[in-house]
């Protein structure tokens, strides 16, 4: 299968812990978006890279999260001293250039304690 | 945010077509609409796309109304695993970046049943 890997599929921490969540995108796909998901809602967008470049950004990504795609192929999101609010489902979707569509993957799940 | 505007729930018996309409009366002459459909636990999987004409695909159809205020998408032969939350959505272009955000709303929860 070579769509969408996100690891890991799970995450259960502290509240105050850091944690960080990684996508791999379709291999061709040089756009990556990242997509944050709470019980009962749609997905709701956070950021978005092109190749390296993260081109826009979301008002729901607080200083608390960073997301980075260092060499235009994985990417990673960090949240620092995690919140109760924080605990969602975090889904990547790649797609091959803007206006294809948005391939995702199955998400990181994360509790926070 | 969301511009497009779903029934939350619908039934539909197995083997029968399963018909979910979707309002989105503000669209814009070139915004494409989007089918996506979530099984529990899982990510959003894409369905269709369409502009103006009518789309079939081995999944589904999208029946597109001529003034493009409202669409329909259809599954011919409903299963049990289709028993999802579809999700109508018309894309949002970013500013700068050549793409696009997907705008999800509540969905519609279908159940097909058997």
């Amino acid at each position: 299968d070579t769509g969408v890997s996100q690891d890991p599929r799970h995450k259960i921490t502290k509240r105050g812990q850091n944690v960080t969540f990684r996508c791999d995108p379709i291999s061709e796909h040089n756009r990556l978006y990242w997509y944050r998901q709470t019980l009962g809602q749609g997905p709701e967008f956070l950021t978005y890279f092109q190749n390296e470049a993260q081109l826009e950004k979301s008002r729901l990504l607080s200083d608390r999260f960073s997301a980075e795609r260092p060499k235009g192929s994985f990417s990673t999101l960090e949240i620092q001293r995690t919140e109760q609010g924080d605990s969602a489902m975090y889904l990547c979707a790649s797609s091959l250039t803007g206006g294809q569509p948005q391939h995702f993957g199955d998400g990181t799940r994360l509790s926070i304690l | 945010d969301a511009k497009t505007t779903q029934p939350p729930s619908m039934d539909c018996a197995e083997g029968r077509a399963a018909n979910l309409p979707c309002n989105h009366s503000t669209i814009s002459g070139n915004e494409y609409v989007y089918w996506y459909r979530q099984i529990h636990s899982q990510g959003p999987q894409y369905i269709i796309h369409g502009l103006k004409n009518n789309e079939t695909n081995e999944m589904a159809s999208l029946i597109i109304t001529e003034d493009r205020k409202s669409s329909t998408l259809i599954l011919p032969h409903a299963t049990l695993r289709d028993t999802a939350v579809y999700y109508c959505i018309v894309r949002v272009a970013f500013s700068q970046g050549g793409s696009e955000k997907l705008v999800f709303g509540k969905g519609t929860k279908l159940t097909v049943n058997p």
